[in-house]
């Protein structure tokens, strides 16, 4: 079974400051797909950035960037000037590949940006 | 505009009622997947199905039924409910194939009592 472990509950940031989102997984897979979720308030699930994992090139999405190790099965977000509307629960998900577009979450981090 | 929609958004029932929260989406995907939403645990999956009159079990299906009779609609059943069903469920749909993200609806925030 696939595992994705966020072991950072809630963090917080001040504002246009940078913060850093863990996320490990845990896969005999050698090719899958990563991807971060960000759910504001309003419980909407928007896709925030994705990487496969054959591609050595971090992905980068405006001020959000990933820090993909993929030895040491790791995948985290970088959130750079961090902005109020940045306040939300962020998910790490992980997709195998030709399964399906099966995912695995982790239990999320509960970001607040402070003004 | 490409949606995945959910409904009720809210219901709030009682134990062993049957009930169904409906998803469609009009981006003609292939793939979707019903999954609840509990403090702590994350994301999880219930049903998933890879196009029509397919489906398989997800992580925690216990207790749901969902049919795909039609590509646009995933419907999930709850046949009889329980308390331990109260959560908050998201459909999700996506093209099938590798690095395909899934596109969510707005949530339904079911109450067992």
């Amino acid at each position: 079974a696939q595992t994705v472990t966020q072991s950072q509950p809630e963090m917080s940031v001040q504002e246009a400051e940078t913060v850093t989102l863990s996320c490990t997984y845990d896969t005999s897979e050698s090719n899958y797909y990563l991807f971060w979720y960000k759910q504001p308030p309003s419980r909407q699930m928007i896709l925030v950035i994705r990487q496969e994992a054959y591609k050595q090139q971090n992905a980068t999405e405006n001020r959000f960037s990933v820090n993909f190790q993929k030895a040491a099965k790791s995948f985290s977000l970088k959130i750079s000037d961090s902005q109020l509307g940045d306040t939300a629960m962020y998910f790490c998900a992980f997709m195998r590949e030709n399964t399906g577009n099966q995912f695995y979450f982790g239990t999320g981090t509960s970001l607040t940006v402070i003004p | 505009e490409a949606q995945v929609t959910q409904n009720p958004r809210y219901l709030i029932t009682v134990t062993g009622k049957k009930l169904t929260v409906t998803c469609s989406q009009n981006m003609n995907h292939e793939y979707m997947s019903w999954y609840r939403q509990d403090p702590g645990l994350g994301l999880r999956q219930i049903y998933y199905s890879m196009n029509v009159e397919v489906t398989d079990k997800g992580d925690v299906p216990e207790g749901y039924k969902v049919s795909r009779k039609e590509k646009r609609n995933f419907p999930l059943i709850l046949e009889s409910p329980s308390p331990n069903q109260t959560s908050l469920y998201f459909c999700a749909s996506s093209r099938t194939g590798t690095n395909q993200p899934q596109h969510f609806g707005d949530g339904t925030r079911l109450s067992i009592l």
